[in-house]
């Protein structure tokens, strides 16, 4: 069982609607990841918080908006999707606020999500 | 820039027999390495890290060890089994100075499947 709780598991919505991805963790960890994975690709880097402040940003378009509100949750907002976003994305979580001990990132089942 | 690089798959073995994924990295510095399993329909799951130069990582019959001379981090087992079926992603972490303060990132592989057969 995953320590890192995603939820929905699968998501289907269309271009013009809002909606919400939530990731919850209990493990005490400082940093929280948001990562998109196509098929058959490996992850890739969305966002980053660190004690709960937005630390990175890779360049995603606005239409993702991510939100930490307490040290144990993650929410990704999303609004006006296209059909390419259509992926899985996977939270993690990760001891300390940063990666400067090496600590592993621990992951979410991730949620499936497909924009119509 | 920081890479890594795995070997191709799918790789497709019998049970029992023995298997090497080879991982190979381009960074500055002196990055930790891991190895991550993905099975169907799940996210990823640490495997086994090793955090320096001659460090071996081990899980589960797993083993893999940090090679500086030859910037190699190839996982082996010895005897496979079907539930060994699924993704496995090499990575290193990358760290970088942002705002001020100290962040890293996971550079990934891009991922080699492996099938157990029975």
């Amino acid at each position: 069982d995953t320590e890192v709780t995603q939820t929905p598991k699968h998501l289907v919505m269309g271009m013009t609607n809002k909606k919400s991805l939530k990731c919850e963790q209990h493990m005490g960890h400082r940093a929280m990841y948001w990562y998109k994975q196509k098929a058959k690709k490996p992850p890739e880097l969305m966002f980053v918080y660190s004690y709960e402040k937005l630390s990175i940003n890779e360049s995603v378009p606005s239409r993702f908006s991510p939100e930490c509100p307490n040290s144990s949750l993650l929410n990704l907002h999303l609004h006006a999707l296209q059909p390419e976003d259509s992926a899985l994305y996977l939270c993690a979580s990760s001891q300390g606020g940063t990666l400067l001990n090496n600590s592993p990132l621990h992951f979410g089942n991730g949620t499936r999500l497909t924009v119509t | 820039g920081n890479s890594v690089t795995q070997m191709e798959g799918p790789v497709t073995l019998s049970e029992e027999a023995f298997l090497t994924i080879n991982c190979t990295y381009t960074a500055t510095g002196y990055p930790s390495l891991f190895w991550y399993v993905q099975y169907p329909g799940e996210g990823l799951q640490l495997l086994l890290k090793a955090t320096k130069a001659d460090d071996k990582g081990s899980n589960k019959g797993f083993e893999a060890t940090y090679r500086k001379e030859t910037t190699s981090f190839h996982l082996e087992k010895g005897s496979v089994q079907v539930s060994d079926s699924a993704v496995y992603f090499c990575a290193l972490s990358d760290l970088a100075i942002n705002y001020g303060g100290s962040q890293g990132n996971l550079i990934f592989g891009k991922g080699t499947k492996l099938s157990v057969k029975p």
